[in-house]
């Protein structure tokens, strides 16, 4: 079966570092994305990890650690606007998408 | 422009009514999928259609049909709504199975 675990929420100060955390147990592995998803729209595509390491796009960069089925997101310089959830989806053997339930990130000033 | 368009963003239905969503895409992308998004919960993967060959997930209830008429259309049919059935259904596209999906804004359909 396919297990994906984030926390529910969390809470930062505008300006700081937030890193969301995401755990993975899937029937085979085909990369890993993150989506940001606002309260009523669509999840918009942020970044996709497929080997070991770092990939870094801006303020956002994301993390993977396939022998521990582990990857993060890093949110540098929090915004008022990236508040919203944070998908992490796994890409399986069959190269379809399982999303874990979010993580709820309010930003504060 | 808008990439991936959902038809209604919102939709009403009555109880046992049947209701048709659509999306279409200006990407020519291969792959064409359906979530089903409940308040608070991940998106749930109902099916999807590569080019036209159909690709149903083993726990989609049988209420749930698709049709692919062409490159660019693809339509949600709920056959019996229920109360259980409002959620926001996404649509997405991917040029292949192996490639990022991008997501339309979403129809969330209340049934009363």
């Amino acid at each position: 079966g396919q297990n994906i675990d984030q926390p529910t929420e969390m809470t930062a100060t505008e300006g700081a570092i937030v890193q969301i955390n995401c755990t993975y147990q899937t029937s085979g592995f085909n990369g890993l994305f993150w989506y940001q998803q606002h309260a009523g729209e669509a999840p918009t595509f942020l970044s996709y990890n497929v080997l070991d390491g770092l990939e870094e796009k801006g303020r956002f960069s994301s993390f993977l650690s396939r022998s521990k089925g582990y990857s993060y997101l890093l949110l540098k310089e929090l915004q008022m606007k990236d508040s919203a959830s944070y998908l992490c989806a796994v890409r399986d053997a069959g190269n379809m998408l399982t999303f874990g339930g979010g993580t709820r990130l309010m930003v504060k000033p | 422009d808008a990439m991936v368009i959902q038809n209604p963003r919102y939709q009403v239905t009555q109880f046992g009514k049947p209701v048709t969503l659509s999306c279409s895409q200006t990407l020519n992308h291969n792959v064409m999928y359906w979530y089903q998004q409940k308040s608070s919960q991940a998106p749930k993967l109902l099916f999807h259609y590569y080019d036209k060959d159909f690709n149903n997930e083993a726990d989609t209830p049988d209420n749930f049909q698709s049709r692919r008429p062409n490159t660019s259309f693809c339509f949600l049919d709920i056959r019996s709504p229920g109360l259980g059935d409002a959620a926001m259904y996404l649509c997405a596209t991917s040029t292949g199975l192996l490639e990022t999906q991008y997501f339309g804004p979403g129809t969330r359909l209340l049934v009363l």
